[in-house]
């Protein structure tokens, strides 16, 4: 595709629920990035996959957390029994994984809210 | 451990120039990127230092100096779309992993 996508782009669920989040990114990027970002405040590195593949899973928050990349495209991002401190956007980004093009391209992000 | 630490706020007026700093400490560096990111939006990519000096890119410029953990993000001509959070982010050696700072707000008035 032209950009990379996220969906749903907003999902309000209720606490302890689980949800998954999904990201499509650029055609033929390898690398694909998950972070979070609170209201007010940065971006927190989640996970990392290259290919399909996670080397770094040191950013998942607890093991509530899971994600898991097919196919070296599509990744989703699993919440299981959510709690309120959840409620951030969540947003995904791809790269091309070769040497000199670090660049990362952002989806526009899915706003979860846990009430 | 990694620390990246940049200005909370800045305020300017349309037509100034202004400077945005960014200070680093990571266990490894393979580059520093700086990313705009609008109310609401995802980050937009501004650019990439990977060697000291300037990189200049029409109304914006990004410098770098590795031996002193230092860059800025120099905007000139301000507009009021420039009025967004400003990102600096260190690229993690071998893991191609992007540490972001918390960002600064810039507000551009008339």
């Amino acid at each position: 595709g032209a950009g990379v996508s996220q969906s749903p782009s907003n999902k309000v669920t209720e606490k302890g629920k689980d949800v998954e989040l999904r990201c499509d990114p650029i055609s033929g990027h390898t690398a694909l990035y998950w972070y979070r970002q609170s209201l007010g405040q940065g971006l927190e590195f989640l996970i990392y996959f290259q290919g399909n593949s996670a080397p770094d899973k040191s950013g998942l928050p607890s093991d509530r957390f899971s994600a898991e990349r097919t196919g070296g495209s599509v990744s989703t991002l699993t919440i299981q029994r959510t709690q309120q401190e959840d409620s951030a956007v969540y947003l995904c980004a791809s790269s091309s994984g070769l040497a000199g093009s670090a660049e990362q391209f952002f989806g526009p992000g899915t706003r979860l809210t846990v009430l | 451990g990694q620390n990246i630490d940049q200005p909370t706020e800045m305020t300017a007026t349309e037509g100034a120039i202004v400077q945005i700093n960014c200070t680093y400490q990571t266990s490894g560096f393979n580059g520093l990127f700086w990313y705009q990111q609008h109310a609401g939006e995802a980050p937009t990519f501004l650019s990439y230092n990977v060697l000291d000096g300037l990189e200049e890119k029409g109304r914006f410029s990004s410098f770098l100096s590795r031996s002193k953990g230092y860059s800025y993000l120099l905007l000139k001509e301000l507009q009021m779309k420039d009025s967004a959070s400003y990102l600096c982010a260190v690229l993690s050696y071998n893991t191609d992993k992007l540490i972001f700072g918390t960002g600064t707000r810039l507000q551009v008035f008339p």
